[in-house]
Order: structure tokens, then sequence, then C-alpha cells
């Protein structure tokens, strides 16, 4: 069994400051972990991945997630945010092989503001 | 190269009748994937595709079919629709079902049922 838990439904941020956005998972095996980006109207957009090689990982558009296994999380961010980040965040997990298994957390909707 | 793409993009319908979701894509992908998103709960899976000529139930299929018509296209069906189907319905699709293949994602349809 896995799932996902995304902290915080809405997170407002000026243009400029940090982005942090926080994901805590939980699976019974070694999971890989995903952030997406849906920008309005539109579909899903893979930022980043992580599966089991480097803890830190860096993804598109200046965003990056570190995987603590410790803490079972994988928290995105930022270190700048820009207007054009404006966007609904979703973590996903998979704690098996297959993208059938993929489950999403409930997202976070980022708002950045002048 | 249009990615994946749906049709079409609203649709209302009321209760009892039935519809025929469209997906298609041109990046040669042998995975498809059809989701539903809920405010608040993330997108679910309701079907995939691993390959062509094969299908399979996802997280929440009650209600629903598919079919794969071929290699590029994905098509789900609404038999006898409900007001609890009422949702943003999406289309993915990747190049292998292997979760560490990105997902690609269609642009969304918007069904209403009323």
């Amino acid at each position: 069994a896995q799932s996902v838990t995304q902290l915080g439904s809405h997170v407002s941020v000026s243009e400029g400051a940090l982005v942090l956005l926080r994901c805590n998972y939980s699976s019974s095996v070694p999971p890989y972990l995903f952030w997406y980006v849906q920008y309005p109207n539109q579909g899903l957009q893979l930022l980043l991945k992580y599966t089991s090689a480097a803890t830190l990982v860096k993804g598109i558009n200046g965003f990056e997630a570190e995987f603590k296994k410790s803490e079972t999380s994988f928290h995105l961010t930022k270190p700048s945010a820009h207007m054009s980040d404006a966007a609904e965040y979703f973590c996903a997990v998979s704690g098996g092989g297959t993208a059938s298994k993929l489950t999403f957390g409930t997202g976070t909707r980022l708002q950045v503001t002048l | 190269n249009a990615g994946v793409t749906q049709t079409p993009k609203f649709q209302v319908l009321k209760t009892g009748q039935s519809m025929t979701l469209q997906c298609a894509q041109d990046m040669n992908h042998n995975s498809m994937y059809w989701y539903r998103q809920d405010p608040g709960m993330g997108l679910r899976l309701i079907y995939y595709s691993a390959s062509e000529g094969t299908t399979d139930k996802g997280e929440v299929p009650n209600g629903y079919n598919v079919s794969r018509l071929n290699k590029r296209e994905f098509s789900l069906r609404l038999e006898s629709a409900a007001p609890s189907q009422t949702s943003v319905y999406f289309c993915a699709s990747s190049e292998d079902l292997a979760v560490l293949y990105e997902q690609y994602f269609g642009p969304g349809t918007r069904l209403t049922v009323t």
C-alpha cells in the first residue's frame, strides 16, 4: 500500500521568494517519487522524479526536490519564485514498478504575488 | 507533433445518456491511460492499456469501458452517465508501462452530468 500527503492546499509567495511545497509519502517498498505541475486548463507535466539514484533531484524550470527517507518526505523547492510558476503542483508515489500503481496527492495550488 | 489530443474539450450530459471520450497520441507510445480529476482528490486511474490489444482496470473503473482501437487511440465510454461522473478526464501516454517512463498528458475533457 502507498499514499502521499501534500501539506497545504494553497501556498502564496512573493515573486523572488523561496518556494517550498511539502510532500510526505508512505510506501511498503522503496518508492519512486514524482512532482507534476498543472497550468490552468492544461494537462499535467512532469517536473522531476526520484528513482533511487541521487537523493537531490533537479527538474525543469529551476525546481528541485530532496528525498529524505528518515522523514519520508520529498519536498519541492525553488530558490526564487517567478510569476510563471503559478500553477497546481502534484506529488505522486509509486511503490511498484508500473505506472498503473502511481498514486497522486491532492495537489497544492501555488500563487505568486508581486 | 501534437502529443496527446482529446476530444471533446467540454461536454454536458443528462443522467442516463452515453458518450465516448476520444484520445489519440502521435508519439508511438505503447501505454495509454485514462484518469479522472476531482477537486481535492488528485488524479485517479480509471483504466489503462499497457500495449495495443490489452486493457486493465485501474482504481475507479466502475461505470466506464475502454477500447484500445489501435496503437494511437484509446477511447473511454460512459454507457449511462451519472452525476457522480462529473469530472475532468485526462488521457495520458508513455513509452512503456514502467513507471520510469514519463507520462504525457492531454489537455483534458471537462464533463458535467446533470
